[in-house]
């Protein structure tokens, strides 16, 4: 167990609304990373962090952003949610400090777009 | 765009046979490969990391690295029911983050 929450665990929203999702870590890990994963699509990176205030894009950042200003917390914001956003979305953390090391997960935010 | 590519299946074995999962990848420079098992509605979960070229045994599990070639697989000795789920394969390059391939549903049959 690598002590990542993620909250909320399901959410049904719609159109155009601000949604942001938490990802919150007890052990101080250096990096963490928002994915999104969809049938037919896999794991696809969004954004990543690596550090206080320190983040970087991924595969899919069009429409979203993301914040971190503490170690423990990594935020994922869809400005204004798009049906397209449905998916499942993991986040996820390096447990050595090492970009290239093993990743674990979170249990996942379920997310629906109406 | 690095690229990690896996049968998506379904590999179907029968229980007790052994299931050879296979992975590809397109970055000749890549340095870390892991396997991660994934449970339908649940998170990914590691199985195995291996970074050096031959074999690498974890019980049931034995993961294979041929850099030459760019392949890694998974090898599921003695399969259980329990193994079923989705297998994702993934890959990283130097000071980037780790690429995941779609993933093989695997199916062992009782």
């Amino acid at each position: 167990d690598a002590g990542i929450t993620q909250s909320p665990r399901h959410k049904v929203t719609e159109t155009g609304t601000p949604v942001t999702l938490r990802c919150h870590q007890t052990e101080n890990h250096r990096y963490m990373y928002w994915y999104r994963q969809d049938p037919g699509h896999g794991l696809r990176l969004i954004h990543y962090s690596y550090g206080v205030k320190d983040t970087d894009k991924g595969e899919v950042s069009d429409g979203y952003s993301v914040s971190r200003s503490k170690t423990e917390d990594f935020l994922l914001t869809l400005e204004s949610a798009t049906s397209s956003q449905t998916s499942v979305y993991f986040c996820a953390i390096s447990e050595s400090g090492q970009i290239t090391d093993t990743q674990y997960f979170g249990p996942g935010t379920r997310l629906t777009v109406l | 765009q690095k690229e990690v590519e896996q049968n998506s299946g379904p590999l179907s074995v029968p229980e007790g046979a052994i299931a050879s999962l296979n992975c590809t990848y397109s970055d000749r420079g890549s340095q870390s490969f892991f396997w991660y098992r994934q449970y339908s509605g649940k998170s990914p979960e590691l199985i195995m990391s291996i970074y050096s070229n031959g074999d690498k045994e974890d019980g049931r599990f034995t993961a294979q690295l041929n850099k030459a070639s760019q392949y890694v697989s998974l090898l599921i000795r003695d399969s259980q029911p329990s193994d079923s789920a989705t297998y994702l394969c993934a890959v990283n390059e130097g000071n980037t983050p780790l690429v995941f391939g779609k993933g093989t549903r695997l199916s062992v049959i009782a």
